[in-house]
């Protein structure tokens, strides 16, 4: 990964508001996107993918967007939870083992 | 499925010593990786295997770390002699295709004093 990450920027949100989490990709040339949220104390876990041939995919409670032109991803999650209280990071696949790791964003929720 | 199985969960040494980190991947997963992450760099590429045979360890930092994969369902990070400037976290993840998700363990929090 590429990514540093000495000071991790914070999101707060209100529980129950919608939460958008943004990351800005370095390659035109990926092809596969996923978002992964890592709880404190355990590995990235898998939350949703997008391929380059799509711009938007919908899962339960979370949306990614992909806007190419500008080489940015988004994430969305509905109706935020405190179980949602994560850093969350967006990957990008350039080749079979460029996997590049954003620096994460951390998502605080306000009860 | 047990997803992807790291051990130790938490290893302390001293300086000097040898640490030897285990994985055992999702069966059926071709794609073995192993990551470091720390508060400064956050998650680093350190080497991956597909079909037990390693394809880039240009992300290994120098000679005193060492990777094999015996066979499909177990991997081992080794580092010897280690150094305090090694503590960080370190992840095995593995995946059932180039272009499929990577699956993470809970990672190993190596410190060394």
């Amino acid at each position: 990964g590429e990514s540093v990450g000495l000071h991790l920027p914070t999101l707060s949100v209100q529980e129950g508001d919608n939460s958008i989490i943004n990351c800005a990709y370095s390659n035109s040339a990926s092809d596969y996107f996923i978002w992964y949220k890592q709880e404190s104390g355990k590995g990235p876990q898998f939350i949703i993918d997008i391929r380059s041939n799509m711009d938007k995919r919908q899962g339960q409670r979370v949306t990614v967007l992909l806007n190419k032109t500008v080489k940015h991803l988004s994430l969305q999650i509905a109706a935020t939870q405190p179980g949602d209280s994560a850093v969350y990071f967006c990957a990008e696949y350039s080749s079979a083992s460029k996997i590049i790791f954003g620096s994460g964003t951390r998502l605080s929720i306000r009860p | 499925d047990a997803g992807v199985i790291q051990s130790p969960r938490h290893e302390v040494t001293e300086m000097g010593q040898e640490v030897t980190l285990r994985c055992k991947p999702i069966s059926g997963h071709d794609y073995l990786f192993w990551y470091r992450q720390t508060m400064m760099r956050g998650l680093e590429l350190l080497i991956y295997f597909n079909n037990n045979v390693p394809i880039d360890d240009s992300g290994m930092p120098e000679d005193r770390f060492s990777a094999k994969m015996p066979n499909a369902s177990f991997s081992t990070l080794k580092i010897q002699p280690s150094e305090p400037r090694d503590s960080a976290v370190y992840f095995c993840a593995s995946r059932a295709a180039e272009s499929s998700p990577l699956h993470f363990g809970n990672g190993t929090r190596l410190t060394v004093t």
